[in-house]
């Protein structure tokens, strides 16, 4: 079983929706947790750091579940532009060590 | 502008012919990382560097070198490239390796080995 999974998608929404990702993390003791965006054939960018008591940026919301060991992505009125894939990555504990999902694709049509 | 820049974008080689793939960053980061992304698995750590003169290996880092001799440069060096090591390659760097300090990509070296 991978560290950090997600499912690979594609999600196909159409503009204006609202969707919501899942990522699922198997070592409780992960400390630091993001949501990277990447563009076909491009590096991977911060879309945003999740916090435990869960945050929010624009039209984006993060959340964590320490419980059940999962972090969720919500993207309300897709847009064009937020077509990408999408990596949850973790950090474990009090190491250097990032774990990166295979992340999942979006695609919003029109 | 404050960037990770890796050179070059695109590069054809042969086995076995030594190649270098740059990375510096302009930020004052103490931690860099090399990664590889492979269709369906994801990204994979190489080698990172903590620090000036410390490097560690990561998950899959046979094949590869590195070195740290200046806090802005993190050089990937493949002595004897093959082609199981054509990939896409990422460096990337952060303030420092721990916490929430998120990582900043370089914009990526496509390599292929024929």
């Amino acid at each position: 079983r991978k560290e950090v999974e997600q499912d690979p998608g594609p999600f196909n929404v159409p503009e204006g929706a609202t969707v919501a990702f899942n990522c699922t993390y198997s070592n409780s003791a992960s400390q630091s947790f993001f949501w990277y965006r990447q563009d076909c054939r491009k590096e991977p960018k911060l879309l945003m750091s999740v916090y435990s008591s869960g945050n929010e940026d624009g039209r984006f919301t993060a959340q964590l579940n320490r419980a059940s060991q999962y972090i969720s992505l919500l993207i309300r009125d897709s847009k064009l532009s937020d077509s990408a894939t999408y990596l949850c990555v973790v950090r474990r504990y009090n190491t250097d060590k990032l774990i990166f999902g295979t992340g999942t694709r979006l695609q919003v049509f029109p | 502008e404050a960037q990770v820049t890796q050179n070059p974008r695109y590069l054809i080689t042969v086995t076995g012919k030594k190649l270098t793939v740059t990375c510096s960053q302009n930020m004052n980061h103490e931690y860099m990382s090399w990664y590889r992304q492979d269709p369906g698995l994801g990204l994979r750590q190489i080698y990172y560097s903590m620090n000036v003169e410390v490097t560690d290996k990561g998950d899959v880092p046979e094949g590869y070198k590195v070195s740290r001799k200046e806090k802005r440069n993190f050089p990937l060096i493949l002595e004897s490239p093959s082609p199981n090591q054509t990939s896409l390659y990422f460096c990337a760097s952060s303030l420092t390796g721990m916490g929430n300090s998120p990582l900043h990509f370089g914009n990526g070296t496509r390599l292929t080995v024929t």
